[in-house]
């Protein structure tokens, strides 16, 4: 079955701590994206990248790094720079097809301690 | 700046018919987008406009005005498994989502 996978679900942290979550697809999209979503607020992008070792920042980058070395891998790494990084974080994949809809992970949910 | 604006949250009853609104204020307009998704799970599509009118898909209907900035979702034969957050997202001249902060709706018996 092709899809998204993040890992992991659940993910515990203490205050100055580097975490680094998961995201791999295998439908062969070329774009990828985090998100991240808070109560009562719409998804906010984080960071995409259209094609292999190419990224951009989103509207909310500040304290997130990513990289992207395959096609199928996207990792989002929370660094202890984000000052609020208790959230639920989501990631998406699509064709380049700009109509396309987004196809996401079942997402993770960190909280720092 | 953009703006997408949804109810926060709606009730309906069960076999009922419910409409969620959507306005937007976007620089540009390359579709509107609807998801569903259920507490604490991914979002899942639903639809998409890009032109003017109705689309329906099954239980599911999305309308679009471009000249208004209105767009609505409407679910029929409401089920229970639909008590869900419904997002609404608009592309911008640069393809870029931009997204509402979703619409709750609690289905009662």
């Amino acid at each position: 079955d092709g899809g998204i996978t993040q890992s992991p679900k659940y993910l515990f942290r203490k205050e100055g701590q580097n975490v680094t979550l998961s995201c791999e697809q295998n439908l062969n999209h070329d774009a990828m994206y985090w998100y991240r979503q808070d109560p009562g607020q719409g998804l906010r992008l984080i960071y995409y990248s259209q094609i292999v070792n190419d990224f951009q920042k989103g509207d909310i980058a500040e304290g997130y790094s990513v990289s992207r070395e395959k096609k199928e891998s996207f990792p989002l790494t929370v660094t202890s720079a984000q000052k609020n990084p208790t959230a639920f974080y989501l990631c998406a994949s699509s064709t380049q097809d700009p109509t396309g809809e987004l196809f996401f992970g079942e997402g993770s949910r960190l909280t720092v301690l | 700046g953009q703006n997408i604006d949804q109810p926060t949250e709606m009730t309906a009853t069960e076999g009922a018919i419910v409409q969620i609104n959507c306005t937007y204020q976007t620089s540009g307009f390359n579709g509107l987008f609807w998801y569903q998704q259920h507490a604490g799970e991914a979002p899942t599509f639903l639809s998409y406009n890009v032109l003017d009118g109705l689309e329906e898909k099954g239980r599911f209907s999305s309308f679009l005005s471009r000249s208004k900035g209105y767009s609505y979702l409407l679910l029929k034969e409401l089920q229970m498994k639909d008590s869900a957050s419904y997002l609404c997202a608009v592309k911008d001249s640069n393809y870029q989502l931009i997204w509402g902060a979703g619409t709750k709706l609690i289905i009662k018996p």
